[in-house]
């Protein structure tokens, strides 16, 4: 699986836009961008996932450059119980049984 | 969307005693399910695959004849801890996907804390 590089950290005030940048720059043309995150002691929860499209949930917007070698979630309008590590993941299959591989993510802390 | 739990929540067992975690499927067929470990500050990292029916593969390093991995039924799979030491104190966290979903859901993890 390709592999992922994120910031370790990021800062965002509340109500504002948190974006969320993950490179991935050997990425295979067929592999997806699945973003997830975990809210501290919970289990992983998934947000959004795209192949070459940019796409939109209730809770995020995913944008992939068109040369898919990065991309950036972004939530619209962030609250603290946004407060969490995202991980950007790359994974060969757009199915849940193919094993996730998680890296170190970007810890998001969100601030009145 | 489709809900797994764990049980218990936290646990705390002495060392050399053995404990058994939970990981269930409420509302979907789980046909595979995974287990992952956490320890602090760290990322996630998978132990081992379970397909119903089948026995567990599990990944380089992952002792299999100390994490006994079952998955009996569609909505079940148990990871025992044999032998509990206290450098098996870790967040232990399962996911379950099924037949035509494009991901996994986990499960809210169980804490465990070997004295």
């Amino acid at each position: 699986d390709a592999k992922t590089t994120q910031p370790p950290s990021m800062d965002c005030a509340e109500g504002r836009a948190a974006n969320l940048p993950c490179n991935h720059s050997t990425i295979s043309g067929n592999e997806y961008v699945y973003w997830y995150r975990q809210i501290h002691s919970q289990g992983p929860q998934y947000i959004i996932h795209g192949l070459k499209n940019n796409e939109t949930n209730e809770m995020a917007s995913l944008i992939i450059t068109e040369d898919r070698k990065s991309s950036t979630l972004i939530l619209p309008h962030a609250t603290l119980r946004d407060t969490a590590v995202y991980y950007c993941i790359v994974r060969p299959l757009n199915t849940g049984f193919q094993k996730l591989v998680f890296g170190t993510g970007t810890r998001l802390l969100v601030s009145p | 969307g489709a809900v797994v739990s764990q049980h218990p929540s936290r646990v705390i067992c002495k060392s050399g005693t053995s404990v058994k975690i939970e990981c269930r499927s409420l509302d979907f067929q789980a046909t595979t399910m995974f287990w992952y470990r956490q320890f602090p500050k760290q990322s996630l990292m998978l132990m081992a695959t379970s397909n119903e029916g089948s026995k567990a593969t599990y990944e380089q390093g992952v002792e299999k004849d100390k994490f006994l991995i079952n998955h009996a039924s569609l909505t079940l799979s148990t990871l025992t801890v044999t032998s509990a030491h206290p450098e098996d104190s870790s967040f232990y966290i399962c996911s379950a996907t099924g037949q035509g979903f494009y991901e996994q859901y986990f499960g809210p993890g169980t804490r465990l804390t070997v004295t």
